[in-house]
């Protein structure tokens, strides 16, 4: 059964500070989802990461996959309130078929 | 260009009733996904199917829960005879049926509360 283990569970940082989140497996992706999810409503895709050691840019959101595609990471710069949400990873073993969700981080951002 | 739509987005049973949950993939998208989430946990795979076929139903409970994707129509997850412990939000999920690529699209979800 493969794994994805988030870190940190829960984060709550104050505006204009900036954060790095952590997914984590011992098995091997084919690709790397990230999503965040706000109270009442569904997971919405943030980014898709592919390569081996890719990086990419969201505005204020940079993702980086690891490069044996195990591990992923998001550093948000200058956290905003409207970062607050549930941050999730996900993970694609490369079967289309099923994605295996991380344990989630709670991200609260303050004023 | 709607995204995933689910109906209801609330629900509501008594114990040993029937829910039914629909899901309108995105246009275009032939891959289908339900997943469950429960409270302060994360999301749990449950079946995968395309059109008239089941791929995958190694999450769904053997007994009481059921998905179809007909020729025509919506997705539907079904529980027969619900207890308690099937409230959770039910998202479905959908994808293009591109080679290589699984990036999943998650519509608003049901919320499912069992009396």
């Amino acid at each position: 059964t493969q794994l994805l283990e988030q870190s940190p569970q829960f984060l709550s940082i104050q505006e204009g500070e900036n954060l790095t989140v952590y997914c984590n497996s011992s098995s091997v992706f084919s690709s790397l989802q990230w999503y965040r999810q706000e109270p009442g409503e569904g997971p919405v895709l943030l980014v898709t990461v592919v390569t081996g050691g890719e990086v990419k840019k969201l505005k204020r959101l940079t993702f980086q996959f690891g490069d044996a595609r195990k591990d992923s990471s998001l550093h948000i710069t200058a956290a905003q309130p409207g970062d607050t949400g549930l941050y999730l990873c996900a993970g694609d073993p490369g079967t289309a078929s099923k994605l295996t969700f991380g344990t989630g981080t709670r991200l609260q951002v303050t004023l | 260009n709607a995204g995933v739509m689910q109906n209801p987005r609330h629900l509501v049973r008594r114990r040993g009733q029937e829910a039914r949950l629909r899901c309108s993939p995105m246009k275009g998208h032939s891959h289908v996904y339900w997943y469950r989430q429960l409270p302060e946990e994360g999301l749990k795979f449950m079946v995968y199917l395309q059109k008239e076929n089941i791929i995958d139903e190694s999450g769904m409970p053997k007994e009481r829960f059921s998905a179809e994707f007909p020729k025509e129509g919506p997705s539907i997850l079904r529980i027969q005879q619900v207890v308690r412990g099937d409230s959770a939000a039910y998202f479905c999920a959908s994808s293009p049926a591109l080679a290589g690529l699984n990036t999943q699209y998650f519509g608003p979800g049901t919320r499912l509360t069992v009396l």
